[in-house]
């Protein structure tokens, strides 16, 4: 079972608009939510991440919204740029019970920006 | 920075060989992870550690094991390798405790003919 759902599976952007990465989960216990960032042929790197006592953080351009009710969060690029072309995971973890710190991903978004 | 070093960027071996996956992290981190990456199912755990000598399974350790000897480094081994193992290793490591997320290396991409 799926434990992070993330959409869509691609997407495509204009230079200057805006990108919109959606995810949900189920479990309750989970307390941090980070997005990765990978680019062809590198390793996921950290982007942004966010803990559920928050709705929202920006980092530059970069914005984890967070909607605890709804147990949804989603990632906002504003700007897009053609360097922000990559593929974007989100995950979420729990530092209770024994599988302490283990993320769980969603299956990611390949992000194509236009000039 | 964190660094972990993943031994071969690519990799092309023989139905059946033992292969032999290495990575080395640079920061004193507990935990250690393995993925493989294939398009469209995103990242899938094969195993991981939380200390020396000790492993778990994850979702998918069919056709591989691990070793963890020292702390800093992490084995996976795919003791007979098949062609439907064809694909990225990406190695993890985390603190625990922390809550910080993983420091992932630059992956391995194994190809088997």
């Amino acid at each position: 079972q799926q434990q992070v759902k993330q959409s869509p599976q691609s997407l495509i952007v204009q230079k200057g608009g805006i990108s919109i990465i959606n995810c949900a989960y189920e479990n309750t216990a989970f307390d941090y939510f980070p997005w990765y960032q990978q680019f062809p042929g590198k390793g996921p790197a950290l982007l942004i991440a966010i803990r559920p006592d928050v709705s929202e953080k920006k980092e530059g351009r970069f914005t984890i919204s967070f909607n605890k009710s709804a147990k949804q969060f989603s990632l906002h690029i504003m700007d897009s740029q053609p360097g922000d072309s990559a593929t974007y995971f989100c995950a979420a973890s729990s530092d209770r019970g024994s599988t302490l710190g283990r993320l769980y991903f969603g299956r990611g978004t390949q992000l194509t920006v236009w000039p | 920075d964190v660094k972990v070093t993943q031994s071969s960027r690519y990799l092309v071996k023989r139905t059946g060989e033992k292969v032999f996956l290495e990575c080395v992290q640079d920061m004193d981190h507990e935990n250690m992870f393995w993925y493989r990456q294939d398009p469209g199912l995103g990242l899938r755990l094969i195993y991981f550690s939380y200390d020396v000598k000790m492993k778990e399974k994850g979702d998918i350790p069919e056709g591989y094991s691990v070793s963890r000897e020292k702390k800093e480094r992490f084995s996976l081994i795919l003791e007979s390798a098949s062609t439907n193992q064809t694909s990225m290793y990406l190695c993890a490591s985390s603190r625990t405790g922390f809550g910080d997320g993983y420091t992932f290396g630059s992956g391995t991409r194994l190809t088997v003919v």
